[in-house]
């Protein structure tokens, strides 16, 4: 069974340093995809990040970016030059059977000024 | 475009009481979802509809029903509401590239209390 494990319930960086925000996954497909949500205190999933298992490259999408070494089962979520609206909860999932998602139970970033 | 639309946005029950959740999307996709997410936790999979006229249990089916009624609207019904049911509820749906759903779309969430 799919499984996905954010091992940092929570972490602070300072305005305008790169963070990483860990997620490890497991899963018998042979073709998955791994996807990154930012949930602010408003409470709305905002769709930041997409990696599928077969891409060559890492995903990157403005500041952020995806590490992914997929012998290691990592898709590690890198946010560079953060910013205080990127204090929010970040959610790492990975796809089962063709479209449902399976969601880590997420971390907590606060960017501190 | 709305996006994803979902109402009502907050609702309190008593327990045995039964609501209807209404979720309806404007982007023609063929795939929605309905999802809980408890307090400290991820987002759970509750059922799921691939295309109009077809739904499928996800992860946390028990106490729900659902109802697929044209591409655009996706309903979740409580028949009897029980207290472990309380939670925020999102509403989302995907499209489909060659076979694959990529990034789903979320609505903003309905806040369900069951006292």
């Amino acid at each position: 069974a799919q499984k996905i494990t954010q091992t940092q319930p929570g972490m602070f960086v300072q305005e305008k340093e790169a963070v990483t925000l860990d997620c490890t996954y497991d899963t018998s497909d042979p073709s998955y995809g791994l996807f990154w949500y930012k949930q602010p205190s408003s409470g709305e999933m905002i769709f930041l990040i997409y990696q599928g298992s077969y891409d060559q490259q890492n995903a990157t999408e403005g500041r952020y970016s995806l590490n992914f070494q997929k012998a290691r089962k990592s898709a590690n979520l890198v946010i560079s030059a953060s910013q205080l609206g990127d204090s929010a909860m970040y959610f790492c999932a990975i796809t089962r059977g063709y479209n449902k998602l399976i969601f880590g139970a997420g971390t907590r970033l606060a960017v501190h000024p | 475009n709305a996006g994803v639309t979902q109402t009502p946005k907050f609702q309190v029950l008593k327990t045995g009481q039964s609501m209807t959740l209404q979720c309806a999307q404007d982007m023609n996709h063929n795939s929605m979802y309905w999802y809980r997410q408890d307090p400290g936790m991820g987002l759970r999979l509750i059922y799921y509809s691939a295309s109009e006229g077809t739904t499928d249990k996800g992860e946390v089916p028990n106490g729900y029903n659902v109802s697929r009624l044209n591409k655009r609207e996706f309903s979740l019904r409580l028949e009897s509401a029980a207290p472990s049911q309380t939670s925020v509820y999102f509403c989302a749906s995907s499209e489909e590239v060659a076979g694959l759903s990529y990034e789903q779309y979320f609505g903003p969430g309905t806040r369900l209390t069951v006292t």
